[in-house]
């Protein structure tokens, strides 16, 4: 049983351009979600999070947006650059109970192309 | 800081070894937790410490897997014996809890393990 689904394995984009990477969930009681990126043969690096008290949360080029309705949450890269070429793992936790634990998506490979 | 620190980085061992991981978190972290990536499952926790004590194992594989941390910079994960479904990328990670809630938490780069 998948709680976090990143349903698109892959992503390409043209650089300069906008990159949106989607993850939606299942569990209800998740209440926290963070984007991790991770360039090959290194651990995973925290992005961007988001609370769900928010519907939006923007860092730089990085935005992230949260539908709570809908259990969707999307990461906009504006503009996207060759080095956000990476495999973008969308987590969610829930704060409220095992507030620790990280549920993760399998991930989507960005490749932006110059 | 240096980060989260792995070792080995990569590991090749035959089915039936006993493999040790190790890592040391980052200084002034106090939650600690061990991951596993494979293709099939993608990330999963294995096991969480807080305060050196293991708070979450229940995504411990089986009884081949065993993992301690003896103080608050040094944690191992041992699989006895080994067996090839065993191979797989392990991460460790570090955070800060405090009061509940527990910070970002950092990753390692990681120990590719390889059972033949």
């Amino acid at each position: 049983d998948q709680q976090v689904k990143q349903n698109s394995p892959s992503l390409s984009v043209q650089e300069g351009r906008i990159s949106i990477l989607n993850c939606d969930y299942t569990n209800s009681m998740f209440d926290y979600f963070l984007w991790y990126k991770k360039y090959p043969a290194e651990g995973p690096t925290f992005l961007i999070s988001i609370s769900s008290i928010k519907d939006k949360n923007e860092d730089g080029r990085f935005t992230v947006f949260l539908n709570k309705s809908a259990k969707h949450l999307s990461l906009h890269i504006v503009p996207s650059q060759p080095g956000d070429s990476a495999v973008y793992f969308c987590a969610a936790s829930a704060r409220g109970g095992s507030n620790y634990k990280l549920t993760f998506g399998k991930g989507t490979l960005l490749t932006v192309n110059p | 800081d240096a980060g989260v620190i792995q070792s080995p980085r990569h590991e090749v061992t035959e089915m039936g070894q006993e493999v040790t991981l190790r890592c040391k978190p980052i200084s002034g972290h106090n939650s600690l937790f061990w991951y596993r990536q494979t293709m099939m499952r993608g990330l999963e926790l294995l096991i969480y410490f807080n305060n050196n004590v293991p708070i979450d194992d229940s995504g411990m594989p089986e009884d081949r897997f065993s993992a301690k941390m003896p103080n608050a910079s040094f944690s191992t994960l041992k699989i006895q014996p080994s067996e090839p479904r065993d191979s797989a990328v392990y991460f460790c990670a570090s955070s800060f809890n405090a009061g509940g809630f527990t910070d970002t938490q950092y990753f390692g780069p990681g120990t590719r393990l390889t059972v033949l």
